[in-house]
């Protein structure tokens, strides 16, 4: 398996744009997890998905953000309009199950984000 | 709220020394607690995995300790390798999610 793939992989773009990030999870993986890395505030959950159903999107920051799952292959972040404290690394993860049995999360590389 | 702390932040050692990573939660309601690795521009790699019912586990040069009901954790690096810099996260699983500490940036001088 490739892995988690997400894309793009860096990201620059103008306060007031549109972005929108990918992620392609691990096949048969049936959570999916977006976190924000900044270094003030280290790795943040954002929202996760169980069967492409969010779960708790708690973490996601404001209104600005929203992320969306349609199939069990591609999940989707986006945030509009951006905003220069946007600007971190976004990681998108998955697992099989919850990881309350010692299942782990596989981790993408990540989108650099730079909001001007 | 559960809590991650990690001590120190950062850990500059000469290769060969054997080094010590600490990690804290304050709610021992834990399912599990996982050290993951992060190389610098690239993801996380999750290294070791310990159940809430386990008191260790041990992979090659690594070996982390779980003591529950004093919320503490460590990962045990032994004969360290320039190879082993990185950044290490400790990140406990309470309530289906990872809450995750800040990290310990290790730098193993050659």
């Amino acid at each position: 398996d490739a892995g988690v793939i997400q894309s793009p992989r860096h990201e620059v773009t103008e306060m007031g744009q549109e972005v929108t990030l990918r992620c392609k999870p691990i096949s048969g993986h049936d959570y999916l997890f977006w976190y924000r890395q900044t270094m003030m505030r280290g790795l943040e959950l954002l929202i996760y998905f169980n069967n492409n159903v969010p779960i708790d999107d708690s973490g996601m920051p404001e209104d600005r953000f929203s992320a969306k799952m349609p199939n069990a292959s591609f999940s989707t972040l986006k945030i509009q309009p951006s905003e220069p404290r946007d600007s971190a690394v976004y990681f998108c993860a998955s697992s099989f199950s919850s990881g309350t049995r010692g299942e782990t999360q596989y981790f993408g590389p990540g989108t650099r984000l730079l909001v001007l | 709220k559960q809590e991650v702390t990690q001590i120190p932040a950062a850990l500059s050692v000469p290769e060969g020394e054997n080094l010590v990573l600490n990690c804290s939660f304050t709610d021992s309601a834990i399912y599990n607690l996982q050290w993951f690795r992060q190389d610098p521009g690239k993801g996380l790699t999750s290294l070791l995995l310990i159940q809430s019912s386990q008191r260790e586990q041990t992979s090659g040069r690594l070996n982390a300790s779980l003591d529950k009901s004093s919320g503490r954790s460590t990962l045990y690096i032994a004969a360290s390798q320039p190879g082993d810099s990185a950044t290490y996260l400790c990140a406990v699983n309470s309530n289906y999610q990872l809450i995750w500490g800040a990290g310990t940036k290790l730098i193993i001088k050659p």
